[in-house]
């Protein structure tokens, strides 16, 4: 079956750089897209980027600056790495299929994992 | 960007309706998808192209709406339902809207 599951350290130090892993199983990244997702403690939810099936990526205008999406097909990782980061960073982040029926949704989700960014 | 508008809460009894809007800032067409998300899970995709059930979801969950103005409904409330409900819209980018938080009066 389809499997999602991120991977990453749980605390970042500010002004660090982030480095996430979403390992995916039950489906070809070279045929599916995939999404970064992330929710701060208590708050909605935010659209990061995707890492679309041919390579290509797009992100969130809010914080395209400081992100970049990347993959190993051969491994089956999505990579997130976002950079100059801050306290409002913190949040969970998942990684989630993005599939276009009727619309691009997210049909499979990661379980999320926690960061913070403290001192 | 597209900002889609929830109510934060809402509170129904068990067996009754649970009706929830979302409005988006221009038009989407169909394009509005929900989510279902309990306490300390991940999103649960429910209703996908404004009135498509998800697979495995339960009949008691529909939607429908288009254009500007969408509605998710849950008919009967179980205990089991009591979660947090997002729209997203597809038809610019991608959006959630704030959330609906359903409580069982």
């Amino acid at each position: 079956q389809v499997q999602l599951k991120e991977s990453g350290p749980g605390l970042v130090q500010p002004s660090q750089t982030l480095s996430l892993t979403c390992t995916v199983s039950g489906l070809s990244l070279t045929s599916n897209s995939v999404s970064w997702i992330r929710q701060p403690p208590g708050k909605g939810l935010e659209w990061m980027g995707v890492i679309w099936s041919n390579g290509g990526t797009d992100y969130n205008s809010a914080i395209k600056s400081r992100l970049s999406i990347s993959r190993d097909t051969s491994k089956s990782h999505v990579f997130l790495k976002m950079n100059s980061l801050q306290t409002e960073d913190t949040a969970m982040y998942f990684c989630a299929r993005l599939h276009n029926n009727y619309g691009y949704h997210f049909d499979y989700w990661g379980q999320g994992v926690m960061v913070t960014v403290s001192s | 960007d597209i900002v889609l508008t929830q109510s934060p809460a809402l509170a129904v009894s068990l067996g009754q309706r649970a009706t929830i809007s979302c409005r988006a800032s221009e038009s989407v067409r169909s394009s509005i998808h929900w989510y279902q998300q309990k306490s300390g899970q991940q999103p649960k995709l429910l209703i996908y192209g404004a009135y498509n059930l998800a697979s495995g979801v339960p009949a008691r969950f529909s939607g429908s709406g288009s254009g500007t103005e969408f509605t998710f409904t849950i008919d009967p409330v179980e205990a089991d339902d009591i979660a947090t409900y997002y729209c997203q819209q597809s038809r610019n980018e991608f959006t959630f809207g704030s959330g609906t938080k359903l409580e069982i009066k």
